[in-house]
């Protein structure tokens, strides 16, 4: 069974630029979930998905932060513009309906704002 | 709120020896536990889990046993390999699916 796919696996950017990334989950997987993790914490949740609809992006910063499912199987989060304490690795994360209670990690993408 | 505070490191042992990695946890009712762990280079994969008081979640010679009156889900393993060296991260689960981190042990082990 693949696993949950993330890309790119680095990004290094300037502050204010903008920046994608790309996931996509499990086959059959309905709940997409991204997280950010600083150096030294844990994972915090940004932006949770079931199928193309959001449950909880109570922690994205919405005025600088975006994603979206359109079909429901991949998801793109955006950053525009990106400030330095957005370095940070991120990590996308899938579960099936029913079965909440066990993630499944992707590799996550390490981005470095300068 | 629901929080998670595990013990800070980083940790280094040497092969063989016991490890204990301690978690306490804050939540209204009773959320279930987890430990993930992150091998270098890769994401985080579930190590064990427990879902409710007394529960002793196993696996790979890890162990640990969700303690209502502690509040707490501490990690331990007998006799630790190289092979262990990671980041371990404590969690909880309430509703709505939302995970709760804690911030993470790394541990190192050394021949």
């Amino acid at each position: 069974e693949a696993g949950v796919a993330q890309s790119p696996r680095y990004k290094i950017i300037e502050k204010r630029q903008s920046v994608a990334f790309w996931c996509n989950p499990i086959s059959g997987h309905a709940t997409l979930y991204w997280y950010q993790q600083i150096l030294g914490q844990g994972p915090k949740l940004l932006i949770q998905f079931q199928n193309n609809g959001v449950v909880d992006d109570s922690q994205l910063p919405k005025d600088r932060f975006s994603a979206e499912r359109l079909k429901g199987v991949d998801s793109t989060l955006k950053i525009q513009p990106a400030k330095l304490e957005d370095s940070a690795v991120y990590l996308c994360a899938s579960s099936p309906i029913g079965g909440g209670e066990k993630l499944f990690f992707g590799s996550g993408t390490q981005l470095s704002v300068l | 709120g629901n929080s998670v505070t595990q013990m800070e490191g980083p940790v280094t042992l040497s092969e063989e020896a016991f490890l204990t990695i301690n978690c306490t946890y804050t939540a209204t009712g009773y959320p279930s536990l987890f430990w993930y762990v992150q091998y270098p280079g890769e994401g985080l994969q579930l190590l064990l889990k427990a879902t409710k008081a007394d529960d002793k979640g196993s696996n790979k010679g890890f162990e640990a046993t969700y303690r209502k009156e502690t509040t707490s889900f501490h990690l331990e393993k007998g006799s630790v390999q190289v092979s262990d060296s990671a980041v371990y991260f404590c969690a909880l689960i309430w509703t709505g699916n939302q995970f709760y981190f804690g911030t993470g042990t790394s541990l190192t082990v050394i021949p």
